[in-house]
């Protein structure tokens, strides 16, 4: 069974440029969040979808967004790049529409705005 | 407003040794814990979880201890061997809301 799968793996990006993510999940899996790593932040939660809506969202501001499909695949775009924008995202899947399971990740798309 | 704290950003242990990752949080209607590990270059991977109705879980050389009334939960490893090495997350969730992260802690076990 494949895992989640992020495209692309690395990116780099001019300040002011916008920028989309994608993210295929785990066969079956109807959940989608994305997540910024930064140093020394840990796993920053940015928001998710189900069922191609989104249901929960984290405190980053609306140059952050994102969608999902009919398939469950997801994209998250960035607008107005910043500097600080330079992140691991990544993607997570999950099996349950609600209720308590783990949730697998994929290994990230590394963003670098210079 | 941090509500998953993991204060040790960094752990050093001696292989075959037991390697103790600690976690606390605040916010009292979080009722599944998980913890994951991570190597340099790859996403998190599940490690283990436990729900707020047990105080211990156990799958292999991990064990997840959960205090509620502390509101502290803590990774035992046991014995440590070197491919342990990396950063640990502890994250937890409210029932059908999203994952919250800790900082992470990076162990190192050394031969």
């Amino acid at each position: 069974k494949a895992g989640v799968t992020q495209t692309p793996r690395y990116l780099i990006k001019t300040r002011g440029q916008q920028v989309t993510l994608s993210c295929s999940p785990i066969s079956g899996h109807r959940s989608v969040s994305w997540y910024q790593q930064t140093p020394g932040q840990g796993l920053q939660f940015l928001f998710e979808y189900f069922s191609e809506t989104q249901r929960n969202k984290g405190n980053f501001p609306g140059r952050f967004s994102g969608r999902q499909f009919s398939n469950s695949r997801s994209e998250m775009n960035v607008s107005t790049l910043e500097l600080g924008d330079s992140a691991l995202y990544l993607c997570a899947s999950s099996r349950a529409d609600r209720g308590q399971t783990e949730a697998f990740f994929g290994q990230g798309t590394r963003l670098t705005v210079v | 407003d941090q509500q998953v704290k993991q204060n040790s950003p960094s752990l050093s242990v001696q292989e075959g040794r037991i390697s103790i990752l600690n976690c606390d949080y605040t916010n009292s209607m979080f009722d599944y814990f998980l913890w994951y590990k991570k190597y340099p270059a790859e996403g998190p991977t599940f490690l283990i979880s436990i729900s707020s109705i047990k105080d211990k879980n156990e799958d292999g050389r991990f064990t997840v201890f959960l205090n509620k009334s502390a509101k502290h939960l803590s990774l035992h490893i046991v014995p440590s061997q070197p491919g342990d090495s990396a950063v640990y997350f502890c994250a937890a969730s409210a029932y059908s809301d999203k994952l919250i992260f800790g900082t992470g802690t990076r162990l190192q076990v050394f031969p």
